[in-house]
């Protein structure tokens, strides 16, 4: 079976932190991704990256970064946390491109106070 | 622009009353549909996966079908484990370079 990690299942941090979230695969998948849900936002792309060292910007990456320095391995940082950036932080990964079957992890419950 | 539109936003059962969720989407060119399952405070669990119109996958009471616009997840005889919010997604050709595109999903409640 496919395991996508996440470090953290709730975090709470204050205004101006750097936030990091780290994931984990065990499969190796060639990408990873990550999203935040919201109520009645849904599923929101921020990064993907479909190769080591290798990065993609989704739909929302504004005052986000992302890391990955080995495959199994994707990292979300957050350099200054604001309120608004309270979510469901969720990793997925994902063997090919062609058929992008995506496979998550449990999710981080993030609230910034 | 791709979409994906899911109806409806909540559905509530009694336990072995039949229904459909319906998952109606616009894109250049299908290349997959996906359907996931997330339980409250979890992430999605992958389902099926749909690739050309006409093709059904089932599993258990879920049984999932593609036309060229829309897709159901028919659910059979259900029980309280089915309660769930069931996400639908579509992999476009071209644009996007073919990442998912989510629906915002449908909170199936039901109830014994």
């Amino acid at each position: 079976d496919v395991k996508v990690t996440q470090s953290s299942r709730y975090l709470v941090k204050r205004t101006g932190e750097k936030v990091f979230l780290e994931c984990v695969q065990d499969m190796d998948h060639e990408n990873m991704f990550w999203y935040r849900q919201d109520p009645g936002l849904g599923l929101r792309l921020i990064y993907f990256s479909y190769d080591v060292k290798m990065k993609e910007k989704g739909d929302i990456p504004e005052g986000y970064s992302v890391s990955r320095e080995k495959k199994e391995r994707f990292s979300l940082i957050l350099e200054s946390a604001s309120t608004n950036q309270t979510s469901m932080y969720l990793c997925a990964s994902s063997l090919e491109s062609i058929k992008n079957i995506q496979y998550f992890g449990a999710g981080t419950r993030l609230s910034v106070l | 622009e791709d979409q994906v539109t899911q109806s409806p936003e909540a559905l509530r059962l009694q336990e072995g009353e039949s229904s459909s969720l319906n998952c109606s989407y616009t894109v250049s060119g299908l290349r997959g549909l996906f359907w996931y399952r997330q339980d409250p405070g979890k992430g999605p669990e992958f389902l099926f996966t749909l690739y050309s119109a006409g093709e059904e996958k089932e599993k258990e009471r879920l049984k999932a079908t593609l036309t060229k616009k829309e897709s159901f997840l028919h659910i059979t005889a259900p029980k309280p484990e089915d309660s769930a919010t069931y996400l639908c997604a579509v992999q476009a050709y071209g644009g996007s370079q073919g990442n998912l595109i989510f629906g915002k999903g449908t909170k199936l409640s039901v109830k014994p």
